[in-house]
């Protein structure tokens, strides 16, 4: 069964660099799949943030594009979140996922980043 | 890309049957087979209870099914029972993910 776990900081500054990484077990990083990161305001509904394919092929949530990049590094079985210049609205739980023709498969447990000072 | 929009809450009695809607625009729903829908209970993650429109994955029981009428998306779950009580989110695939505005499931 392929697990994923999300890591990084729960805290960080305004207006600087959030950095999560997904740790993926119990499957190939490399098949075909795509490799996501969606967050969940607090009491609020779900927002796509982009993917990476196996390729290296990305794609992100235009409201978010000129700020995320997402990568991939298969010998470490892990995918990454960058996303720059974050403010309190960035505030969030953070979900790394596998998807597949459009549907959202497998979930990390997620973690909740707060951008405070 | 605006979310998609469901309403806010909806509440049935045990062994009633509940509509979940999900309105989007032709860029999303309406051009789309990809509409999946997600349980998520409280402080978990969500889960996958439909996709392609209709189809239920290994595990889900077959009192959740799905549909799609024009550019409304609706998840049914009939036969309700205490254990879904959670919050439900319609989602669109058309090249990026478009996610709804979520809606909470109360069983009375």
């Amino acid at each position: 069964q392929v697990q994923l776990q999300e890591s990084g900081p729960g805290l960080v500054k305004p207006s600087q660099t959030l950095s999560l990484t997904c740790t993926v077990t119990g499957g190939s990083i490399t098949g075909d799949y795509y490799w996501s990161w969606i967050r969940q305001h607090p009491g609020k509904g779900l927002e796509w943030i982009g993917y990476i394919y196996n390729t290296g092929t990305t794609d992100y949530n235009p409201s978010l594009k000129s700020r995320v990049l997402i990568s991939l590094d298969t010998s470490n079985r892990q995918f990454s979140l960058k996303l720059r210049s974050v403010t309190a609205a960035d505030t969030a739980v953070y979900y790394c996922a596998r998807s597949l023709f459009g549907v959202v498969v497998f979930w990390g447990q997620g973690t909740l980043v707060t951008v405070s000072s | 890309q605006s979310a998609l929009t469901q309403p806010r809450s909806v509440s049935g009695s045990p062994g009633q049957s509940v509509t979940i809607s999900c309105t989007g625009t032709s860029s999303d729903v309406v051009g789309s087979n990809y509409v999946s829908w997600y349980q998520q209970h409280p402080g978990k993650a969500p889960k996958v209870m439909i996709y392609d429109v209709s189809k239920r994955p290994s595990g889900v029981p077959d009192r959740f099914s799905g549909s799609k009428s024009g550019n409304t998306a609706s998840l049914t779950i009939s036969g309700l029972q205490a254990e879904d009580e959670a919050d439900y989110f319609c989602c669109s695939y058309a090249g990026t993910y478009v996610f709804g505005t979520g809606t909470t499931v109360t069983v009375l």
